[in-house]
């Protein structure tokens, strides 16, 4: 079956430590997209790929770094310049082109000790 | 840049009842609008969408109409049933571009 995979699916963070989010995708998708949700919010763009080596920030891409190194994985990596982790973390990935839709995994919840 | 409302933010009807969802967005050259549906713990799944070149679009008891002139979209279920709980989403595409603008959601709770 195609799809997207996010590990883990709960991930705890300790103050000033950074954690990294899987995403892998087996869809043969060129883009890749990284989102925030927060409860009675949308969902923000953090970063996104359209391609293999290159990436670009979203609207809230202060205190998140990624990688693209691998058609297939898109790697969020939560620094501790990010001061209000606590969020529902959403990869989508799509063909990459105008007028089509973005495909989701199931997330990945992170909470703060 | 793309800015995208949704309405109501919650919504409950009977079972049986129809639901209606309205999202309105900002850029005029916007061509792309999906909705989406999020059950708890999951992410959002594609259950519709629609482009500007298009009216209306009808996926058995799922609907969605577009009217460019107002710049609004509306996600339609008829015969609503217990498992058409969720939050959904609706999200616009601006120009030449690949991202989407998300709205708010709104949590639809149908009762049986």
């Amino acid at each position: 079956d195609g799809g997207i995979t996010q590990s883990p699916k709960y991930l705890f963070r300790k103050e000033g430590q950074n954690v990294t989010l899987s995403c892998e995708q087996n869809l043969n998708h060129d883009a890749m997209y990284w989102y925030r949700q927060d409860p009675g919010q949308g969902l923000r763009l953090i970063y996104y790929s359209q391609i293999v080596n290159d990436f670009q920030k979203g609207d809230i891409a202060e205190g998140y770094s990624v990688s693209r190194e691998k058609k297939e994985s898109f790697p969020l990596t939560v620094t501790s310049a990010q001061k209000n982790p606590t969020a529902f973390y959403l990869c989508a990935s799509s063909i990459g082109t105008t007028d089509q839709p973005q495909h989701f995994g199931d997330g990945t919840r992170l909470s703060i000790l | 840049g793309e800015n995208v409302e949704q309405h109501p933010s919650t919504l409950s009807v009977q079972e049986g009842d129809s639901a209606v969802i309205k999202c309105t967005y900002s850029d005029s050259a916007s061509n792309y609008f999906p909705w989406y549906k999020q059950e708890l713990g999951k992410g959002p799944q594609l259950i519709i969408d629609i482009r500007s070149n298009v009216g209306e679009k009808k996926d058995q008891r799922i609907a969605v109409t577009l009217n460019k002139t107002a710049k609004h979209f509306s996600l339609h279920i008829t015969e609503t049933q217990p498992e058409d709980s969720a939050v959904y989403f609706c999200a616009a595409s601006p120009p030449g571009t690949d991202k989407l603008i998300f709205g708010t959601g709104t949590r639809l709770q149908v009762f049986p």
